[in-house]
């Protein structure tokens, strides 16, 4: 497709699950990020990968969370332990340079709905 | 740290109103600053951006000028439609250029 695209769209899970979910960005595009949306708020970012390389992860919450992008394309963020707060709406993002810096264009994915019970 | 405050939500509209969106940021320098817009059921869309200071950014009849003296970037439309509503979203970019800072978003609804 020529978009974003997120796998699966919505997730739901038992306290103490592992959950790993998908992103499929636009075909070469270098830049590749991960936010968290909570109910009624913005986007925080996690993670940002060019091309393989995970250059930010300040924004991941614990330890708990994990990304990986091992070819520069395909990115699988992985939740282990979910807990109740991590009940959210993950955002993937692609874009075609290198950098997220300014005057650059992200694409969004509609993400993926994480319900933890 | 870096940060956006948007005005509370929602705001409710008739056809061919006015629409302003308040903004205001706290960063070190003069990041660049955008709005982006999440139309139901869709992902986030860049709306407009401005990279420097006293900059207009503009796109399908909505414009935002970065002031910063004001630390502000209000969005406007002279003339909102029924498919304006949406959820918009102020955001900067990070100090090391690798992430956009969301303000919490201003739900938009707009009726004939």
């Amino acid at each position: 497709g020529a978009g974003v695209s997120q796998s699966p769209r919505y997730k739901v899970a038992k306290r103490g699950q592992d959950v790993a979910l998908r992103c499929d960005p636009i075909s070469g595009h270098v830049s590749l990020f991960w936010y968290q949306q909570a109910l009624g708020q913005g986007p925080e970012f996690l993670t940002y990968f060019q091309n393989e390389a995970q250059l930010d992860k300040s924004g991941l919450p614990s330890d708990r969370f994990f990304a990986e992008r091992p070819e520069g394309s395909v990115s699988t963020l992985k939740i282990q332990r979910t807990q109740q707060e991590d009940s959210a709406v993950y955002l993937c993002a692609s874009s075609f340079l290198g950098s997220g810096s300014e005057g650059e264009k992200l694409f969004f994915g509609s993400g993926t709905q994480l319900s933890v019970l | 740290g870096d940060s956006v405050t948007q005005m509370e939500g929602p705001v409710t509209l008739s056809e061919e109103a006015f629409l302003t969106i308040n903004c205001t940021y706290t960063a070190t320098g003069y990041p660049s600053l955008f709005w982006y817009v999440q139309y139901p059921g869709e992902g986030l869309q860049l709306l407009l951006k401005a990279t420097k200071a006293d900059d207009k950014g503009s796109n399908k009849g909505f414009e935002a000028t970065y002031r910063k003296e004001t630390t502000s970037f209000h969005l406007e439309k002279g003339s909102v439609q029924v498919s304006d509503s949406a959820v918009y979203f102020c955001a900067l970019i990070n100090q090391a250029g690798t992430a956009l800072i969301f303000g919490k978003g201003t739900t938009l609804s707009v009726s004939s």
